[in-house]
């Protein structure tokens, strides 16, 4: 069984562009959740995709968005980058809804340099 | 809001030492608690979980037990390896929330 895929595993960008992660949950999981980590902040919840509707937002400006398509695949879209944005963004998926306490696995994540 | 506070690290032990690294939680109701462990440029695994109080979770020689009255998940492992070197994150979800709130995490080294 495939885990979760995030593509690219690095990416470089300018100041001032955007820039847009991909993340492929496990077949079958239809929750995803989107975490930044940097070395200051840690781990950071940033958006939660459940059946293509936003079921939970983090606290972080509107620059960062995302979406999730019928087949749970989900992107994240971050616009007019800072070089603060630079970090692993990590994607997360869930088998089921809330009620059904099942554990997250995580993908390895995609590496963003703002430069 | 919730919260998770862990022992900073970084922690050095020798191989087959013991290994305790403490954390402690804040939360509303009653959350899952999970051990997640984070090897150089990879992703995040999950290392153990438990879900209610007294619960205790288990892998790879690694354990945590869920105790409510001291709001605490600490990891323990009897005789660590040096593979065992890696970054380890405390972390709860609420029961009405999928937002994962993690611990600042511990980098372990351990020397053979």
């Amino acid at each position: 069984k495939a885990g979760v895929t995030q593509t690219p595993r690095y990416l470089i960008k300018t100041r001032g562009q955007q820039v847009t992660l991909s993340c492929s949950p496990i077949s079958g999981h239809r929750s995803v959740s989107w975490y930044q980590q940097t070395p200051g902040q840690g781990l950071q919840f940033l958006f939660e995709y459940f059946s293509e509707t936003q079921r939970n937002k983090g606290n972080f400006p509107g620059r960062f968005s995302g979406r999730q398509f019928s087949n749970s695949r989900s992107e994240m879209n971050v616009s007019t980058l800072e070089l603060g944005d630079s970090a692993l963004y990590l994607c997360a998926s869930r088998k089921g809804s809330r009620r059904e306490n099942t554990e997250a696995f995580f993908g390895q994540g995609t590496r963003l340099t703002v430069v | 809001g919730d919260s998770v506070t862990q022992m900073e690290g970084p922690v050095t032990l020798s191989e087959e030492a013991f290994l305790t690294i403490n954390c402690t939680y804040t939360a509303t109701g009653y959350p899952s608690l999970f051990w997640y462990v984070q090897y150089p440029g990879e992703g995040l695994q999950l290392l153990l979980k438990a879900t209610k109080a007294d619960d205790k979770g288990s892998n790879k020689g690694f354990e945590a037990t869920y105790r409510k009255e001291t709001t605490s998940f600490h990891l323990e492992k009897g005789s660590v390896q040096v593979s065992d070197s890696a970054v380890y994150f405390c972390a709860l979800r609420g029961r009405e929330d999928d937002k994962i709130i993690f611990g600042k995490g511990t980098r372990l080294h351990i020397l053979p």
